[in-house]
Formats: structure tokens, C-alpha cells, sequence
């Protein structure tokens, strides 16, 4: 069964830092980039970052530019995401997701998503 | 980066058809046949419906087709049921080489 799971999530003070996981199973992870996917009751859907198969391209919304990193470790099956210098505003339930679909050296279309981690920034 | 604009919910009888529609910019839907849609029900994880445009993934209903006409994507959903009563979010890659996701649309079924 192809799966994703996350984990990492929690209440942090802000300013304060987290790491989040994204565990990789029934399928080959190495071939496929991922994704980072935020949810806010007031926002949606919101895309957070981007990894590509062997992590050597790397793009970030502007939002969490400079406060977090994407990385990933094929020999693991694992995606991460370390989020330092939190904000209440970064408060969301955090979806990992499977990018699926590549043509012309791109890929689009998460066709596999976790359940997600909620993190929760507050004093 | 400024969330693509959709209608904030949509309402149809069943067997009706809607057409949810994407509004953004030529440096994201109008610049690149790169538009995505996800179905989302509460507590579950997003799905995706349409990628590139109009390309359905597996499994996927034939009742959900995707279009694109410059800077405005559209999602309809023909024959409308029950079960497509959902939030329904569209996608956009970026000349930024980012992705950007719409505002949403509820989609309710009288």
C-alpha cells in the first residue's frame, strides 16, 4: 500500500523550532519529488515547499523562505521539514505529498497525501 | 505570492452540472499548462481530481473535467452527487518555480 505518514507535529512557543517528518512507504521514494502543504481554517490550502527526487533543487514559498528547510533522506524513505523561528501565523495542520506526475523535466499533481501533523505556535 | 481567486462556494441540485472557475495571472495559470485540482472533505487528506490542465489521474470519475482559457482555469463537475459535496481547491506552478493554490470553493449539493 502506498502511504504516507506524518509525524513531528505540536505546541511551541514562538520563536521556537520543530522538525517534521514524513515517512515513505509502497513505493520507490527515491524516484519522486515531494511536497510541503499547510491547512488553516482560514487560509485552505497552502503550498510550503518543495523538493525535488535527490534533493538537489529546492524552492520555498516566500512565506517560510529563511525559517524553514526541506530535506529528505532516500536511504530512510523520509521526508523532513525544520521549521525554526516559528510564528503563530505558521500554526496549520501540515500535509506531506507525493508529486506524481513529470513531463519536460517537471512534475506536478500530488497524487499521494498523508494525514498531516498539526502544529500549534503559542505563548 | 498571492493565492489564485475562486468563488467561495457553489450549490447545485444533483445531476446538475457546476463549474467551479480559477482566476489568476499570466505568470501562473496563463503561463503554463501546470493547473491541478484537489477535492477536499473535512478530516481527510486532500485528493487530486485534474493535473495539467484536463488529465484526470486513475480512478478518478469522468464526471470532473478540467479547462484552461488564459488566466482562468475551470473545474466542472457534471451529474452531480451527494459524495462531490466538498471543498474544491485548484493549483498553479509559478514563474517563481513555486506552486500557489487557490482560495477554495465549497461546493454543496441541495
Amino acid at each position: 500500500e502506498v502511504r504516507l505518514v506524518e509525524s513531528g507535529g505540536g505546541l511551541v512557543q514562538p520563536g521556537g523550532s520543530l522538525r517534521l517528518s514524513c515517512a515513505a512507504s509502497g513505493f520507490s521514494f527515491n524516484n519522486y519529488w515531494m511536497n510541503w502543504v499547510r491547512q488553516t481554517p482560514g487560509e485552505g490550502l497552502v503550498w510550503v515547499s518543495r523538493i525535488n527526487s535527490d534533493g538537489s533543487s529546492i524552492t520555498y514559498a516566500d512565506s517560510v523562505k529563511g525559517r524553514f528547510t526541506i530535506s529528505r533522506d532516500n536511504a530512510k524513505n523520509t521526508l523532513y521539514l525544520q521549521m525554526n523561528s516559528l510564528r503563530a501565523e505558521d500554526s496549520a495542520l501540515y500535509y506531506c505529498g507525493r508529486v506524481g506526475y513529470c513531463s519536460n523535466k517537471s512534475c506536478r499533481g500530488m497524487d499521494v497525501w498523508g494525514q498531516g501533523t498539526t502544529v500549534t505556535v503559542s505563548s | 505570492q498571492s493565492a489564485l481567486t475562486q468563488l467561495a462556494s457553489v450549490s447545485a441540485s444533483p445531476g446538475q452540472s457546476i463549474t467551479i472557475s480559477c482566476t489568476g495571472t499570466s505568470s501562473d495559470i496563463g503561463g503554463f499548462d501546470y493547473v491541478s485540482w484537489y477535492q477536499h472533505l473535512p478530516g481527510k487528506a486532500p485528493k487530486l481530481m485534474i493535473y495539467d490542465v484536463r488529465h484526470r489521474p486513475s480512478g478518478v470519475s469522468d464526471r470532473f473535467s478540467g479547462s484552461k482559457s488564459g488566466n482562468t482555469a475551470s473545474l466542472t463537475i457534471s451529474g452531480l452527487r451527494a459524495e462531490d459535496e466538498a471543498d474544491y481547491y485548484c493549483n498553479s506552478y509559478t514563474s517563481s518555480d513555486t506552486e500557489v493554490f487557490g482560495t477554495g470553493t465549497k461546493v454543496t449539493v441541495l
